[in-house]
């Protein structure tokens, strides 16, 4: 089946812990990106990225880094300089086309 | 940046009612919208999507929306509302989203 995999669905750590959300696809799509979602704020664009090996900030990018090494993984790092990580996080990607997005079933991070 | 508004964040209507979930776009160049539903702890899913193939733009699940540049709006609706159909809906130009509408359908 083609699709979006987040893992894992639930995540606790520590405060001061960095971790890293997991984000694959094998719709062979190009673009990729991490929202952040709190409640009554809709999604907020934290990374992006078009092509292989290269990415670009979205609105809240601070405390948060990615890397893009293959076409079909985008992995998340929520380091300790992120002040409030707590959230509901959800990757998308994005084929040619009109510009429709595809979701995973979304992480969501509890940091305690 | 493009940008789209969600007017209200919660909109409640009684099953079989009209439902109506209101979206007005920033843009000088009619863009690419979408609208997607989300529910409880899930990613979200394609409702719509307006490319300018044509204003009145049907989708899944019996909803369908109209673009009026005149109005810069995309408003989402549905004649008769399912309980099915609770949810978030978010209006997009990507990759904005608005800040979505929680629909509650009453019996």
């Amino acid at each position: 089946d083609g699709g979006i995999t987040q893992s894992p669905k639930y995540l606790f750590r520590k405060e001061g812990q960095n971790v890293t959300l997991s984000c694959e696809q094998n719709l062979n799509h190009d673009a990729m990106y991490w929202y952040r979602q709190d409640p009554g704020q809709g999604l907020r664009l934290i990374y992006y990225s078009q092509i292989v090996n290269d990415f670009q900030k979205g609105d809240i990018a601070e405390g948060y880094s990615v890397s893009r090494e293959k076409k079909e993984s985008f992995p998340l790092t929520v380091t300790s300089a992120q002040k409030n990580p707590t959230a509901f996080y959800l990757c998308a990607s994005e084929g040619a086309g009109h510009g429709e997005q595809y979701f995973g079933p979304g992480t969501r991070l509890t940091v305690t | 940046a493009q940008s789209v508004t969600q007017l209200g964040s919660h909109v409640s209507v009684s099953e079989g009612a009209l439902v109506l979930l209101r979206c007005n776009y920033s843009s000088s160049v009619p863009p690419y919208l979408f609208w997607y539903v989300q529910y409880p702890n899930q990613g979200l899913q394609l409702l719509l999507k307006y490319t300018s193939a044509a204003t009145l733009v049907k989708g899944i699940n019996g909803f369908e929306a109209e673009f009026k540049k005149s109005e810069t709006s995309f408003h989402l609706t549905k004649p008769s509302a399912h309980m099915s159909d609770a949810a978030e809906y978010f209006c997009a130009v990507r990759p904005n989203f608005g800040q979505g509408t929680t629909l509650q359908v009453k019996p």
